[in-house]
């Protein structure tokens, strides 16, 4: 299994442009998410999914959309990328077993808004 | 609403313990975790603890939990310079984890 990826792992961006950072498991994983990180204030959640076809908001929504076409994917879009949005970002999926429940998450993407 | 809260720097001697507090106010957390993370790199699930258990013990890490005071702790006996990260308390609340800030850990030896 590879886990999950995301790509790219690093990008820069100006002010005003659009992209998406994709996130990928091959686990089978009900849940996924996407949370960003920035300095003193740890990890925020963005959105996420319960599953195909459904999202949902998370703390920090404003800017970014999902959708959950398939299973293994859910990518998260930038439409019009701004400075404040300069984080490392994070993307993880859930299973939901009897007696745990745990996040795997991806290496993350550092995205620079300019 | 739901916060977690943790020291942000913790500095220890190697070979010595060093002990990762946090605080929380969700008293309806099933869960709460602890994670790991080395420079450059993701999060990594350390250890996690029932909110019906007191501690936890595996291997090195000795996790205890006070469920009056809402406060949860991470105990890494003999800490090695490879254990210097940044750890981070969660609790989950419904289908979501919140984080705290994380705290550094820097193993000097």
């Amino acid at each position: 299994n590879a886990g999950v990826t995301q790509t790219p792992k690093f990008q820069v961006l100006k002010t005003g442009q659009s992209m998406t950072l994709q996130c990928a498991q091959d686990m089978n994983h009900e849940y996924m998410s996407w949370y960003r990180q920035d300095p003193g204030m740890g990890l925020r959640l963005i959105h996420y999914s319960v599953g195909a076809g459904i999202t949902d908001q998370g703390e920090v929504p404003n800017g970014y959309n999902v959708s959950r076409s398939t299973t293994e994917d859910f990518p998260l879009r930038l439409l019009s990328a701004a400075p404040s949005q300069t984080s490392v970002y994070f993307c993880a999926s859930t299973r939901r077993g009897a007696f745990s429940y745990e996040q795997y998450f991806g290496p993350g993407t550092r995205l620079t808004v300019t | 609403g739901e916060d977690v809260e943790q020291s942000l720097f913790l500095s220890v001697r190697e070979g010595d313990s060093s002990v990762i507090n946090c605080t929380y106010t969700d008293s309806s957390s099933t869960y709460l975790y602890w994670y790991k993370q080395e420079p450059g790199a993701g999060l990594q699930l350390l250890t996690y603890i029932f909110s019906n258990m007191d501690m936890k013990q595996d291997q090195r890490l000795t996790v205890l939990l006070n469920k009056k005071d809402k406060h949860l702790s991470l105990r890494i006996a003999d800490t090695q310079t490879g254990d210097s990260a940044i750890y981070f308390c969660a609790e989950s609340y419904g289908n979501k984890l919140v984080f705290g800030a994380g705290t550094i850990l820097r193993v000097k030896s």
